[in-house]
């Protein structure tokens, strides 16, 4: 199985500044064939199911604003949130579709300092 | 506007059973592979089982294999997951997701918490 790390497990960021989180796969998640990075970013708002924010490491799902941006390649990946708003108080969680069985990382709960 | 709407969670004792289910409405749902995820409370996202369009390919979590059966009826466009033999450790909000054209989740349901306690 391709075990998932998240770091950090918490943030703090202050309004208007810049949310960095990173993921760790424990093997390449980059497929030969067609160049591309089986990883996506989810959002988890309290009491809420998880929204699909990117895939294929870096691709927005449609209506996700663009202050939410991933990269990397192979192993290492980020989710940045420039310009944090209020509304980003959530959990994130990486997730790999390379093979089953799907894992998500931890998840990295950030909040407003 | 997709919705998928989930039911049958509740209250069971160990080694019991249960059934899930999962409504889908807004998108064409026999052209769709389908998965169940679910979250103990306060933890992370756990995968638990795939479904393919058709009904034919089904893959599992290693924990749940042999106790758990995922399922479809595409003329009631709805998704099931038959949970056998329940543990403590089945206890989370369990999550039917769409799955997008790759093997992430664009669409979730809101959940329903399954609760194993004597």
């Amino acid at each position: 199985d391709i075990v998932m790390t998240q770091s950090p497990d918490s943030l703090a960021v202050s309004l208007g500044e810049r949310a960095t989180i990173n993921c760790k796969s424990s093997q390449s998640l980059l497929y030969s064939s067609n160049n591309e990075n089986y990883l996506a970013w989810y959002q988890q708002k309290p009491g809420q199911p998880p929204k699909l924010l990117l895939y294929w490491a870096s691709t927005r799902e449609s209506g996700v604003p663009d202050r939410f941006s991933g990269s990397g390649s192979g192993t290492d990946f980020t989710l940045t949130i420039n310009t944090l708003q209020a509304e980003d108080v959530a959990v994130y969680y990486c997730q790999q579709y390379y093979s089953i069985p799907l894992t998500f990382g931890g998840g990295t709960k950030v909040v407003i300092k | 506007q997709v919705h998928l709407v989930e039911s049958g969670g509740g209250v069971v004792q160990p080694g019991r059973s249960l059934r899930l289910s999962c409504v889908a409405s807004g998108f064409t749902f026999n052209s769709y592979d389908m998965h169940w995820v679910r979250q103990a409370p306060g933890k992370g996202l756990e995968w638990v089982a795939f479904i393919s369009y058709d009904g034919i390919d089904k893959y599992y979590v290693e924990s749940v294999k042999g106790r758990f059966t995922i399922s479809r009826d595409n003329s009631k466009s709805a998704l099931y997951l038959q949970m056998n033999s329940l543990r403590a450790e089945d206890s989370a909000v369990y999550y039917c997701a769409k799955k997008k054209s790759v093997d992430c989740f664009d669409y979730w349901g809101q959940g329903t918490l399954v609760t194993v306690s004597s």
